[in-house]
């Protein structure tokens, strides 16, 4: 079966240092991968994606990811992390073999210290 | 254009009751989905379509009934709330395949 794996359910980095969000995940087929982000009550925004092609892609906000076939990842990463960052990150991953459902990970809180 | 809108965005049920949670979008997008978040198990996907007079379910659909009369709405009926479907709602739309999933602010259900 399709999984997603978030491995870190926090995370707490202060404001300015790096950050990488992990996903990995496990699909038969050529995937389509997005990474999302979620403010407390608030629905999910995409923060960017990859499709095919250059296997670094560049998203919102200073975002950006790397797909790596031979891992099976998307790595989130963002240089200088700023307060505003703090909030939930899901990794999401489809297929068109598999009807184009999303499966997500379970997410990362970031927190951000100041 | 408001995207994915959905109603209501509280709603507090007793046990045994129905109700029905609305879902509409105006990107005429074919794909239309419900998720239900639950803290610390992302979104799990209840039912889906991919277009109007088609649906069908997803990961969780047990409790849970869908329709799809129309290109831009596509609500999720609980027939007799259980606690267990307490949670947060969440319909999203995409229009082509590997398009991104555009969401609604979601509607948080609390069944007692």
């Amino acid at each position: 079966a399709q999984s997603v794996t978030q491995p870190d359910i926090h995370i707490t980095v202060s404001e300015g240092a790096s950050l990488e969000l992990r996903c990995n995940y496990s699909y038969g087929a050529t995937p389509y991968l997005f990474w999302y982000v979620q403010s407390p009550g608030q629905g999910l925004q995409l923060l960017l994606k990859y499709f095919s092609g250059d296997t670094l892609v560049q998203g919102i906000k200073g975002f950006e990811a790397e797909f790596k076939r031979s891992q099976s990842s998307f790595n989130l990463r963002k240089p200088s992390v700023h307060w505003s960052d703090a909030a939930e990150y899901f990794c999401a991953v489809g297929a068109r073999e598999y009807g184009n459902k999303l499966v997500f990970g379970a997410g990362t809180i970031l927190r951000v210290k100041s | 254009n408001a995207g994915v809108t959905q109603t209501p965005k509280f709603r507090i049920l007793k046990i045994g009751q129905s109700m029905t949670l609305q879902c509409t979008q105006d990107m005429n997008h074919n794909y239309m989905y419900w998720y239900r978040q639950d803290p610390g198990m992302g979104l799990k996907l209840i039912y889906y379509s991919v277009g109007a007079g088609i649906t069908d379910k997803g990961e969780v659909p047990n409790g849970y009934n869908v329709s799809r009369s129309t290109t831009e709405d596509f609500p999720l009926r609980l027939e007799l709330a259980a606690p267990s479907q307490t949670s947060v709602y969440f319909c999203a739309s995409k229009g082509q395949d590997n398009s991104p999933l555009h969401f609604g602010n979601g509607t948080r259900l609390t069944v007692t």
